[in-house]
């Protein structure tokens, strides 16, 4: 399996708080990727990196925002959460935008 | 239309027949394609790439027909195991856009 570590696993938390996920990886790939996953809606990307410091946005980033210092390591923020961003979230990695995509074991994020 | 469309199914099968469903895609530049599987409250994993000419992974086989735009995957002799979701991905040529379909369910029954 690649190497990718999600964190935390499970989240519960209250509107309005501050939460961060992270996803570190020990792949060494350019690409890292986060989705979240709801019924009805399949995967849908969040926001994605191609490099240090190198973030783009997916489909539905209002929100979210990400930070890449260091090649192994992810972060999504929601800054002021809300429940409708009760979701799990997957973070993905690739080689490059065309190789297949590798997931972590994703984070249940509940907010309350 | 979605970009990316798959029959949600479930499809029912019984353990040991055959199954197959499709992908279609709306995207005539759409340049690679995956099939993924994905369990129950699991993270989704690739299960083959698909080549133009078609390809075959012991009981999976992957096919592409891009004059109709889609892509096809069957499973023979159905086990148990391998009932679980079904992701198709579709990556644009232009801007590498990755696209996931919303799976087929598969449901192998004894």
């Amino acid at each position: 399996d690649a190497g990718i570590t999600q964190s935390p696993r499970h989240k519960v938390t209250e509107t309005g708080t501050p939460v961060t996920l992270r996803c570190h990886q020990t792949e060494n790939h350019r690409y890292m990727y986060w989705y979240r996953q709801d019924p009805g809606h399949g995967l849908r990307l969040i926001h994605y990196s191609y490099g240090v410091k190198d973030t783009d946005k997916g489909e539905v980033s209002d929100g979210y925002s990400v930070s890449r210092s260091k090649t192994e390591d992810f972060l999504l923020t929601l800054e002021s959460a809300t429940s409708s961003q009760t979701s799990v979230y997957f973070c993905a990695i690739s080689e490059s935008a065309r190789e297949p995509q590798h997931f972590g074991d994703g984070t249940r994020l509940s907010i309350l | 239309r979605k970009e990316v469309e798959q029959d949600p199914g479930p499809f029912n099968v019984p353990e040991g027949a055959t199954v197959a469903f499709n992908c279609t895609y709306s995207n005539s530049a759409s340049q690679s394609f995956f099939w993924y599987r994905q369990d129950c409250r699991k993270e989704p994993k690739l299960l083959m790439s698909v080549y133009s000419s078609g390809n075959e992974d012991g009981r999976f086989t992957a096919q592409l027909n891009r004059a109709s735009q889609y892509i096809s995957l069957l499973i023979r002799d159905s086990k148990l195991s391998d009932s679980a979701t079904y992701l198709c991905v579709v990556i644009k040529a232009a801007g590498n856009k990755l696209t996931f379909g919303g799976g087929t369910r598969v449901l192998v029954k004894p």
